[in-house]
């Protein structure tokens, strides 16, 4: 059975400070990441993706990744309390295995004025 | 461009009772994906497709099943409704090694 692990929080941030989130996988040929953030009754939408080592920065959103300890996280700075919402971080196996994405039971963010 | 689209948003449905989910995307995509997730989880996937006439079982299949005759569409079924299948279901659909653009939901309560 294949994992991913959040932590799932509340993460309590005061507005202005750097939100981060941390994500486990359990497959090791696993291949593509991706983190999403779901507002309360509403569907998920993607922030980042992230396919290899390192970091990846795209505005105040910020994805790290390490393979060789299987875990990748998702750093917020300058966090809004538009910020709040659930973040789920979801690990895709591979393309010939259907393209599946397996998500792991996501974090809840309150940012705080 | 719509993206996905799902119907209906809500329902109300009756032990044993049956019903259909629809789907239907506009992005030409290959594959499409049905979830589910309970109040506080994560998304579990039910059934996926990665085209046309071509359909496979996700982590928690029993008591669903699905089609796809075209691209466009990728409805769910729902035979003999039970308590455990209140949940929210999402549609997604994508290209490969993309993200997955998702539906709106459909929040299903059994009684």
């Amino acid at each position: 059975q294949k994992e991913v692990e959040q932590n799932s929080g509340p993460l309590s941030v005061p507005e202005g400070a750097i939100a981060s989130l941390n994500c486990t996988y359990s497959d090791r040929g696993s291949q593509s990441f991706f983190w999403y953030r779901q507002y309360s009754g509403k569907s998920p939408e993607l922030i980042m993706s992230i396919y290899s080592n390192g970091d990846k920065e795209d505005g105040r959103f910020t994805a790290q990744l390490n393979k060789a300890s299987q875990y990748v996280s998702l750093l917020i700075r300058d966090s809004q309390p538009s910020d709040s919402a659930t973040y789920l971080c979801a690990v895709n196996e591979n393309k010939a295995a259907g393209n599946k994405l397996t998500f792991g039971g996501g974090t809840r963010v309150l940012v705080k004025p | 461009n719509a993206g996905v689209t799902q119907t209906p948003k809500f329902r109300i449905l009756k032990i044993g009772q049956s019903m259909t989910l629809q789907c239907t995307q506009d992005m030409n995509h290959n594959y499409m994906y049905w979830y589910r997730q309970d109040p506080g989880m994560g998304l579990k996937l039910i059934y996926y497709s990665v085209g046309a006439g071509i359909t496979d079982k996700g982590e928690v299949p029993n008591g669903y099943n699905v089609s796809r005759s075209t691209t466009e569409d990728f409805p769910l079924r729902l035979e003999l409704a039970a308590p455990s299948q209140t949940s929210v279901y999402f549609c997604a659909a994508t290209q490969v090694n993309y993200g997955y653009t998702f539906g709106s939901g459909t929040r299903l309560t059994v009684v």
